[in-house]
């Protein structure tokens, strides 16, 4: 079964700072997909990445970057700067093909991390 | 941008009641799913959906529980007898090819009292 582990609960933050939340997944797939999802207070889920089993290219985009390890099978999110726009909770999230013809691709989310970013 | 929708925002409703939720996928996505999050918790899967059918259900997706795509654009997710710990935020998700991001709606808020 697919298992997604987000250890911190709560980080707070003063702006400016960077932080980096934590994933550690587990698989028996050789093939998988790993996301982060933002949500805000105001609650909707806004999609941030997706990485491939296949592909452990670190990505970079704006203040935001992230490190895959299939090694410690741990996919990690780095908010460089952090601004208070980022108050939100992030959640990881790991997907595999299942189904009839990989016909699911359901998501199974971390219990999340409530980051907070204090002016 | 072309975005999920869902309807109501907030459903407040008694127990044993039915409710309809309904969502509007983005146009020529192929995969449609349900999510819940209870307050403060995590998202957890419930249903997906594919070629007209159910691809796969979580153990919470009991009887009580029925998805529809009636009409090629509307995805509804029906609770027949709703409980006191069905209160939660549902979200509807679809997603345009295999494998893809998942888009996520607003959700909808439903209360049991």
């Amino acid at each position: 079964a697919q298992k997604v582990t987000q250890a911190q609960t709560e980080i707070s933050v003063v702006e400016k700072e960077d932080v980096t939340l934590d994933c550690v997944y587990e698989t028996r797939d050789t093939t998988y997909y790993l996301f982060w999802y933002k949500q805000p207070p105001s609650g909707e889920l806004v999609f941030l990445i997706r990485r491939n089993s296949f592909d452990e290219q670190n990505e970079i985009s704006g203040r935001y970057s992230w490190n895959f390890q299939k090694s410690t099978s741990s996919f990690n999110f780095t908010i460089t700067a952090s601004q208070v726009v980022d108050s939100a909770v992030y959640f990881c999230a790991l997907s595999e093909a299942r189904g009839s013809g990989g016909s699911n691709y359901k998501l199974t989310f971390g219990k999340g991390t409530l980051l907070t970013v204090n002016p | 941008e072309p975005e999920v929708t869902q309807t109501p925002s907030h459903q407040v409703t008694q127990m044993g009641q039915e409710v309809i939720l309904r969502c509007v996928p983005i146009s020529n996505h192929l995969y449609f799913y349900w999510y819940r999050q209870i307050l403060g918790q995590k998202v957890e899967f419930l249903v997906s959906f594919y070629n007209n059918e159910i691809s796969e259900k979580s153990e919470i997706f009991d009887d009580q529980f029925s998805v529809e795509r009636p009409d090629g654009s509307n995805f509804t997710l029906k609770i027949r007898s709703t409980k006191l710990e069905d209160s939660a935020m549902y979200f509807c998700a679809s997603m345009p090819r295999a494998p893809y991001e998942q888009y996520f709606g607003p959700g909808t808020r439903l209360t049991v009292t």
